[in-house]
Parts: structure tokens; sequence; C-alpha cells
């Protein structure tokens, strides 16, 4: 089983409210990267890191940023909430060298809900 | 034009039967492919990598056509427990760019 962890699984919330959804992976993995999924959709890549103190904006124009001030904690964060925003948002690691090797290893998502 | 382009099916198909996914990419540069399987309300993971040489795991055999730039999945011997979305995926530039899918639906 992965070692990536996402917090809360599901929310629901306001309008206007400023959320954080929390991943934490404790494989050591240098590579992270955030995932937006509407249902039977595709995935589309948000945020991603390389390393500590490296974010890059995926292909997915989002409202949302990202920091990574540690390895093993890659938080993802909404300043003001909108219904647009209702998604599933998942985590995930890769491990390996320069390049890394293919396995992406997912968190089990959040489910937003913004009213 | 997408990175990553796959027919969305679904392919229904009986068990027992085999079955052959087909996905097209436009970054030429592009190094390293992978199939991942996702269940409904699941996250997706990782089914095989795919190799210019080919590559079999079992039932699922991956190919890479770089001339034509396009990868395949084929599944011999269909079972229940095979229907799925299974995702194309390109390695661009350390970045992971999943296509939509393609669902397949194994009857018995």
């Amino acid at each position: 089983e992965a070692d990536i962890y996402q917090t809360p699984r599901y929310l629901v919330i306001g309008t206007g409210k400023k959320i954080t959804l929390e991943c934490s992976q404790t494989m050591g993995h240098d590579k992270m990267y955030w995932y937006q999924q509407d249902p039977g959709m595709e995935l589309h890549l948000i945020h991603y890191s390389y390393g500590v103190n490296s974010t890059e904006k995926g292909d997915l124009s989002s409202e949302s940023t990202v920091s990574r001030i540690r390895t093993e904690h890659f938080p993802l964060t909404l300043e003001s909430a909108r219904p647009s925003h209702t998604s599933q948002y998942l985590c995930a690691s890769r491990g390996g060298g320069l390049v890394g090797t293919g396995e992406l290893f997912f968190g089990e998502g959040s489910r937003l809900t913004v009213l | 034009r997408k990175e990553v382009e796959q027919d969305p099916g679904p392919f229904n198909v009986p068990e027992g039967a085999t079955v052959a996914f087909n996905c097209t990419y436009s970054n030429s540069a592009s190094q390293s492919f992978f199939w991942y399987r996702q269940d409904c309300r699941k996250e997706p993971k990782l089914l095989m990598s795919v190799y210019s040489s080919g590559n079999e795991d079992g039932r699922f055999t991956a190919q890479l056509n770089r001339a034509s730039q396009y990868i395949s999945l084929l599944i011999r011997d269909s079972k229940l427990s095979d229907s799925a979305t299974y995702l194309c995926v390109m390695d661009s530039s350390y970045k992971l760019i999943f296509g939509s899918g393609t669902r397949l639906l194994v009857r018995p």
C-alpha cells in the first residue's frame, strides 16, 4: 500500500471560504503532484513539485496555490472557494532519480463541494 | 490538440475476448509512457510501463510505436475483473500527463 495521505476526504463549504487540502507522504519522494478530476472525467494536472521549495503550475489553469516547505508535505490552498471549484483533488508522489519512475502513488483524494 | 488522446469507449466485450486500446501522443520528445488502471471512484494505479521493444505481463501486452506516436495495450482472455478505465500516460518534462481514459466493460 502507498504511504500517501490526504485530508480531508470530504469537505462541504460555503462560497468565499479559504480551504487547505493536506497531502503527506512518508516514502521520501521528491516529486509530488496535484490532479483535479471530475466524476467520470479525465485527470488534469494543476500543480507539481520536484522537491523542497520547487513548485510549478500544471496544464489546467487553477486558482489554487501550493507550497513545498518539507519533502513529505504538499498542501493545496484555495483562498476563496467558489462552486466552480467543486471537484475531486488527487495528490500523488513518485520516487526515482532525476526522471523518476513511472509509478505515481496516489492518495485517496479529497472530494470538495462548494455551495 | 490534447497531448494524449484516447478513444473513450466504452468497449463492451464478453469474458475471454481479446481487446486492444490505442493512444496517440503529440510530443515526440516524450521519453516514457505508461498504462494506468482506474476503478470507479478509486485512484489510478500503475498497470505497466511501455517500452519500444514491447513488454508483456501475463495477459497484458504493451507496445510503443515512436514513428507513429502511439502506444497500445492488448488484453487477452478478458476477465470480469478487468472492467475499469485504462489511462494512457505520457512522461513529458517530468510531468505525467494522463489521457482521458478508455472504459472497458467485460460481460459474463
